[in-house]
């Protein structure tokens, strides 16, 4: 059965902090796919990135990077120099190959970035 | 332009009522879903469906029941509303159904539900 945990429920930082959010997933496929979404205040989910899993390498995107390590089953998200629009809750989400399209997201953490 | 809609935003009931939300994506998606986010912002799939075909129904009370007219829409009733129904319901598509669980899948904006 596919699971994922956040271990963080609430992270605060101040402006311009970098902060990472941990993700850790289980699954026995070898075929599965890793996503984060972002959830603000407004209450719309908002996706971040899709990673699947013959693709380790890590990507970047702004200021936003993702460190994806099979070995350690971990997904984590790394924000540099955080904003205070950066604040929000950020899902993990786990979709294997075996159980269709549906997705088993994390509790989520919140993210409070103050100024 | 709204690629995933759910109407209504907010909805505030009576316990017992029969009530439904409705979803329409313009994305071209052959894929839908139901996802059910409870008070701890826990988020759970309900339901899925592939051109009109359900394929995920998970362990969801029969009060609640899945209907798509056509591949756009998907909409869900929920009978005999009780207290722990409330929560916010989220709608999303994606591009394809069991063969592409890779694919984004996009969220509609969420309907708050108040069961009182």
């Amino acid at each position: 059965a596919q699971k994922v945990t956040q271990a963080q429920t609430e992270i605060s930082v101040v402006e311009k902090e970098d902060v990472t959010l941990d993700c850790v997933y289980e699954t026995r496929d070898t075929t599965y796919y890793l996503f984060w979404y972002k959830q603000p205040p407004s209450g719309e989910l908002v996706f971040l990135i899709r990673r699947n899993s013959f693709d380790e390498q890590n990507e970047i995107s702004g200021r936003y990077s993702w460190n994806f390590q099979k070995s350690t089953s971990s997904f984590n998200f790394t924000i540099t120099a955080s904003q205070v629009v950066d604040s929000a809750v950020y899902f993990c989400a786990l979709s294997e190959e075996t159980s269709g399209s549906r997705l088993t997201f994390g509790e989520g953490t919140q993210l409070t970035v103050n100024p | 332009d709204t690629a995933v809609s759910q109407t209504p935003k907010y909805l505030v009931t009576q316990m017992g009522n029969d009530k439904s939300i409705k979803c329409e994506q313009n994305l071209g998606h052959d894929t839908m879903y139901w996802y059910k986010q409870d008070s701890k912002k826990f988020l759970k799939i309900m339901f899925s469906y592939n051109n009109k075909e359900l394929i995920i129904n998970e362990t969801v009370p029969n009060r609640f029941s899945p209907k798509s007219p056509d591949k756009a829409h998907l909409n869900l009733h929920i009978n005999s509303l009780e207290l722990g129904d409330s929560a916010v319901y989220f709608c999303a598509s994606s591009p394809q159904g069991t063969s592409g669980p890779n694919n984004e899948q996009f969220f509609g904006p969420g309907t708050r539900l108040t069961v009182l």
